[in-house]
C-alpha cells in the first residue's frame, strides 16, 4: 500500500453539472477525512468517517455536497449543481484513531 | 470551537540561517498536533506527530516543541535550504479526532 490515493487528479467541469471525486485511504486506517482548500488559505474541515460511519458534516458544507464510505474502505464526495465558488483542491486523508494522518495528492476542481 | 492561529504568514531568509515557525490553538485539550508541508499544487505531507503527552519530536533538522496549557508549538529548521521553501501547516486534535488546521506559513528560503 503506497498511501492515499485519489482520483482524479484534475477535474474541469461546466456551471450546473455533478461531480464524484474517490479517495482510497491507507488499507488499515478507520479514520477518513475530506478538506477543501482555496489559494493561499489552510484545509477547511468538510467531513469525516469512521469506518462507513459519518461522524461530522461541517455546516460550510451546503446539502448540495455529500459524501459515503459504503464498506468502510474508499470514499466519494459529490458535489451537485457545481457552482463557480465551489472551485478548489478537494483533500482527503486516512489514519488510525489518534494518531499520525496521511493525505492524498488532492483533486483540483475548476467550475467554468 | 477550536482555532489554530500560526505567525508569520510568510517568511524569507538566506539559506543557511536557523528558523521557527509558530502555531498556537486556543483549545488546550488535544490529543496531538501534527505539521505538514505543503509544495505549490500539491498534497500535505507529514513532517512531525506530537501526542499530547509529549513536549518534542525531531526529525533530521526538524524540531516540533509542544507546550499544550499555553496553546503553543513551535517549528525548529535548522541551516535551512532552498529544498525547504514550501507552505508550512500546523493541525491540531482533539477527543472527536476532528483536525483543524491553520492557515500556514509560507517559506521561502533565498539562495
Amino acid at each position: 500500500d503506497t498511501g492515499v490515493s485519489q482520483d482524479p487528479r484534475h477535474k474541469i467541469t461546466k456551471r450546473g453539472q455533478n461531480v464524484t471525486f474517490r479517495c482510497d485511504p491507507i488499507s488499515e486506517h478507520n479514520r477518513l477525512y475530506w478538506y477543501r482548500q482555496t489559494l493561499g488559505q489552510g484545509p477547511e474541515f468538510l467531513t469525516y468517517f469512521q469506518n462507513e460511519a459519518q461522524l461530522e458534516k461541517s455546516r460550510l458544507l451546503s446539502d448540495r455536497f455529500s459524501a459515503e464510505r459504503p464498506k468502510g474502505s474508499f470514499s466519494t464526495l459529490e458535489i451537485q449543481r457545481t457552482e463557480q465558488g465551489d472551485s478548489a483542491m478537494y483533500l482527503c486523508a486516512s489514519s488510525q484513531e489518534q494518531s499520525e494522518a496521511f493525505f492524498g495528492q488532492g483533486t483540483r476542481l475548476t467550475v467554468v | 470551537k477550536q482555532e489554530v492561529t500560526q505567525i508569520p504568514a510568510a517568511l524569507s531568509v538566506p539559506e543557511g540561517e536557523n528558523l521557527v515557525l509558530n502555531c498556537s490553538f486556543t483549545d488546550s485539550a488535544i490529543y496531538n498536533l501534527q505539521w505538514f508541508r505543503q509544495d505549490p499544487g500539491k498534497g500535505l505531507t507529514s513532517l512531525l506527530l506530537i501526542q499530547s503527552s509529549q513536549r518534542e519530536q525531531t526529525s533530521g533538522r526538524l524540531n516540533a516543541s509542544l507546550d499544550k496549557s499555553s496553546g503553543r508549538s513551535t517549528l525548529y529548521i535548522a541551516a535551512s535550504q532552498p529544498g525547504d521553501s514550501a507552505t508550512y501547516l500546523c493541525a491540531v486534535s482533539g477527543g472527536d479526532d476532528k483536525i483543524i488546521f491553520g492557515k500556514g506559513t509560507r517559506l521561502h528560503i533565498l539562495p
